[in-house]
């Protein structure tokens, strides 16, 4: 089975740092992107970052960029998040999702999901 | 690119049929993305580039649209298709979603 693992959340302070891990199994794991997207309580989808295949190329999205990293091991078949600077607005359940590429359509989806973990930023 | 959903909330019955949209800030091609989510869940990709069932999605689900407006239709609502859903553009980084629409009994 194909399945992403989440851990790594907690209650952290306002200014604090905390790093998310991901375990990947059941696929190919060095084959495919890998993202986080995130949901506050209560609120939509916000897309994170994904990281390439090989770790070389990253995003992020504008909120969390210069204070969040992403990173991944291969050997491993583990995808990262390094949160720094955390606010209130940060809390959130964070979840891991693998980004399948489609080549018949030449598109990226996310097509496997973990149940999250749950980050929350309060002092 | 930023993503709208309309409606942002929606009362329907079971049988009926329901068109959701979502509009786009830029074009987007057909890299659009269609996921449902029910409370306590992650979310499960329904359809992808805009129009493509993912498998094992029913077919009363179908998508449309190019460019910045795309639709999701349901064309008999079931009782399990009460959820929440997103529209979300992978044309472009940083991917983005909609702000979801929830469909409500």
């Amino acid at each position: 089975e194909e399945q992403v693992v989440e851990s790594g959340g907690g209650l952290v302070q306002p200014g604090g740092s905390l790093r998310l891990s991901c375990a990947a199994s059941g696929f190919t794991f060095w084959r495919f992107w890998m993202a986080w997207v995130r949901q506050p309580p209560g609120k939509g989808l916000e897309w994170v970052a994904n990281i390439k295949e090989d770790g070389s190329q990253m995003s992020y999205g504008d909120s969390v960029k210069g204070r969040f990293t992403i990173s991944r091991d291969n050997a491993e078949n583990s995808v990262y998040l390094e949160m720094n600077s955390l606010r209130a607005e940060d809390t959130a359940v964070y979840y891991c999702a693998r980004e399948f590429f489609n080549h018949r359509e030449a598109s990226y989806y996310m097509d496997v999901w973990g149940k999250g973990t749950t980050v929350a930023v309060s002092s | 690119t930023q993503m709208t959903q309309s409606p942002s909330s929606l009362s329907a019955s079971v049988g009926d049929r329901v068109t959701i949209t979502c509009r786009a800030s830029q074009g987007s091609g057909y890299y659009l993305n269609w996921y449902q989510q029910k409370p306590g869940k992650p979310p499960r990709i329904l359809i992808h580039a805009a129009s493509t069932l993912d498998s094992g999605v029913p077919s009363r689900f179908s998508g449309g649209g190019s460019g910045t407006h795309f639709t999701l239709t349901i064309s008999s609502l079931q009782a399990e298709d009460f959820a929440t859903y997103y529209c979300q553009q992978t044309f472009s980084l940083p991917y983005t979603f909609g702000q979801g629409t929830r469909l409500e009994i």
